[in-house]
């Protein structure tokens, strides 16, 4: 079945670190790609999405994210990470022209002052 | 705005007693979706709609039930709402990405069920 694997369950950084988080999917075809974020108490929001074209997508709060299919991978990326960022980080892979988002289990990222 | 709302956005009751959840969206968009949120397991889809009458079951349908009998609206309703269907609720509606053949998807506020 297909699925989308995050690597991580909690991450917890200092300030001003730099972060990685893991995502990848087990389909095979045609795919878009999202990271969802969502903080606490609240909805989820679109970081940042992935259709076709360029594989380093920039997304909103100094946020990117590489595609690279060889690895099935679409891993979230941030320099230098503040406190406001901490949250949880969904990954989500849609499949050709079908209409489901499939998520990952999600990370929660937790910022240290 | 392009809004998709629901309610309760937070409601606490008891096994078996039927309840229903609301979900509207102002965009006239045709596909709309119901996921279901807990810890450590992420989104897991419940139901999702196409268009006006036609539904069909996500991931997890099990006690859920769905209408689609207009576009605006996707009311998901449990008949006999169990402890394990407490969770966290989404409702969402997908939109065809400006310029391309992609989507995304939008997240109501959410709705917090505990059945006692």
């Amino acid at each position: 079945a297909q699925s989308v694997s995050q690597h991580n369950h909690h991450v917890i950084l200092s300030e001003a670190a730099s972060l990685e988080l893991g995502c990848n999917y087990s389909y095979g075809g045609t795919v878009n790609l999202f990271w969802y974020v969502q903080y606490p108490g609240q909805h989820l929001q679109l970081l940042l999405k992935y259709f076709s074209g360029d594989p380093l997508v920039k997304g909103i709060k100094g946020f990117e994210a590489e595609f690279i299919k060889s690895k099935f991978s679409f891993n979230l990326r941030k320099p230098s990470v503040q406190w406001s960022d901490t949250a949880e980080y969904f990954c989500a892979v849609k499949r050709g022209s079908q209409g489901n988002l499939i998520f990952g289990k999600g990370t929660k990222l937790s910022v240290k002052p | 705005e392009a809004q998709v709302t629901q309610n309760p956005r937070y409601l606490i009751t008891v096994t078996g007693k039927k309840l229903t959840v609301t979900c509207s969206q102002n965009m006239n968009h045709e596909y709309m979706s119901w996921y279901r949120q807990d810890p450590g397991l992420g989104l897991r889809q419940i139901y999702y709609s196409m268009n006006v009458e036609v539904t069909d079951k996500g991931d997890v349908p099990e006690g859920y039930k769905v209408s689609r009998k207009e576009k605006r609206n996707f009311p998901l309703i449990l008949e006999s709402p169990s402890p394990n269907q407490t969770s966290l609720y989404f409702c969402a509606t997908i939109i065809r990405a400006s310029g391309g053949s992609s989507y995304e998807q939008y997240f109501g506020p959410g709705t917090r069920l505990t059945v006692t």
